[in-house]
């Protein structure tokens, strides 16, 4: 298995309180993303990361923030939680851009957040 | 708005039938597409994958058949196994410039019955 390692693993949280998902990584790779995924959704990106303190939006960003300090850390913040961002959470690496061909993406194994 | 369409959404095989999941793309800038299995409380994992430049593409009992004309793509499952129940995920991206992002489809949930 890649080197990934999500914290925390599974939470509940109330509407409106911030929440912090860390992503760490031992593969020293450049790229990493936050995905989410939901029935019927498949999975969406939020954020990503080409660089320490590079980071672009994904398709579904509204409501998170992400940070990059260093190589291996990866942050997802959810501002101020809602009801609509239950979800699992999935952190993901590559050595190269997701579309390079022959290029493998490696996924860690989620974060259950619940927020009621 | 999804790019990547993806059916049946559930399927249930016999042992040893085979599972076919079927995939159909929007853009066709795309131009690399993976396909990802998943096991309960696990992340997706990079299963087969293929360009557009063949038709087909193999590997031990899992095969991608592209269509480039119909814009469509799918997954062979030959001789399938109780083992191979999980999700499974079809995703396109374009290009290989540094941001490319992969589009995921919906999803098919596999049971093999024994």
């Amino acid at each position: 298995d890649a080197g990934i390692t999500q914290s925390p693993r599974h939470k509940v949280t109330e509407t409106g309180t911030p929440v912090t998902l860390r992503c760490h990584q031992t593969e020293n790779h450049r790229y990493m993303y936050w995905y989410r995924q939901d029935p019927g959704h498949g999975l969406r990106l939020i954020h990503y990361s080409y660089g320490v303190k590079d980071t672009d939006k994904g398709e579904v960003s509204d409501g998170y923030s992400v940070s990059r300090s260093k190589t291996e850390d990866f942050l997802l913040t959810l501002e101020s939680a809602t009801s609509s961002q239950t979800s699992v959470y999935f952190c993901a690496i590559s050595d190269l851009g997701q579309g390079s061909s022959g290029n493998t993406i490696y996924f860690g194994e989620g974060s259950w957040l619940t927020v009621v | 708005q999804q790019q990547v369409k993806q059916s049946p959404q559930s399927l249930i095989v016999q042992k040893g039938g085979i599972s076919i999941i079927n995939c159909a793309y929007e853009n066709t800038a795309f131009d690399y597409f993976p396909w990802y299995q998943q096991f309960p409380g696990k992340g997706p994992a990079l299963l087969i994958a293929i360009r557009p430049d063949v038709s087909e593409k193999k590997e031990g009992r899992f095969t991608i058949s592209f269509n480039k004309s119909a814009k469509q793509f799918s997954l062979h499952i030959m001789d399938s196994q109780p083992g191979d129940s999980a999700t499974y995920f079809c995703a396109a991206s374009r290009g290989e410039t540094s941001g490319s992002r992969l589009t995921f489809g919906e999803g098919t949930q596999l049971t093999v019955n024994p």
